[in-house]
């Protein structure tokens, strides 16, 4: 059994360009999770999923949006990308009989020059 | 916005020898959780300890949870070499929507 996959690996952009990453969450599990993690920091929430609809987010801007589809996998969009958004971008899953246990993927390394 | 906040910022110990880390938390929580991070990638869940629970066991780790002063903290006994990594507290107030520290360093010396 596939836990969750995240693609791609390691991606570059530049400033002001646009980047969609993507996820697979692991099988059985309908919810998605989207963190962001600087440096040295620990994960940050960026949105959660839930039949294909955005069920709560943190505080992060518009720039930031996302997608979940009828297979439950999701797509995290990012517009406009500012340096700042540089990070490790991580997707997780989870069970609905156990939501509050979360699956990690292995994560995006987005670079932004 | 962080709640969770992990102390120390950094562990080195020898291999065999017991590991501490500790976290604050600022607001009420349905549970904390633990999560392990190996060089910067997917954290592994560790173990999850509801609010109205104080300690729990999973194998080498011992959790503990005391609401009234808004701490936990994750005991690694016997620690191995391969228990290097950082490792995470996170919390649970709202949904599943968990907020982290920014971790503890551990580092494990053979």
């Amino acid at each position: 059994d596939a836990g969750v996959t995240q693609s791609p690996t390691h991606l570059i952009k530049t400033r002001g360009q646009q980047v969609t990453l993507r996820c697979s969450p692991k099988s059985g599990h309908d919810t998605v999770s989207w963190y962001q993690q600087a440096l040295g920091q620990g994960p940050q929430f960026i949105f959660q999923y839930y039949e294909e609809e955005e069920r709560q987010r943190g505080n992060f801007p518009d720039r930031f949006s996302g997608h979940q589809f009828p297979n439950y996998s999701s797509e995290l969009n990012v517009n406009a990308l500012l340096l700042g958004d540089s990070a490790l971008y991580l997707c997780a899953s989870s069970l609905p009989i156990t939501p509050e246990k979360l699956f990690f993927g292995s994560g995006t390394q987005l670079s932004v020059l | 916005s962080q709640q969770g906040e992990e102390d120390p910022q950094a562990l080195s110990i020898q291999e065999g020898e017991n590991a501490t880390m500790n976290c604050s938390y600022k607001t009420s929580i349905n549970n904390l959780q633990w999560y392990r991070q190996n060089s910067g990638r997917g954290l592994v869940h560790l173990i999850l300890i509801r609010s109205n629970e104080r300690e729990k066991h999973s194998g080498r780790l011992r959790v503990t949870l005391d609401t009234s002063k808004k701490s936990s903290s994750l005991l690694i006994t016997a620690s191995r070499a391969a228990d290097t990594a950082s490792y995470f507290c996170a919390t649970d107030s709202n949904g599943n929507k968990l907020v982290f520290g920014a971790g503890t360093i551990l580092r494990v010396k053979s």
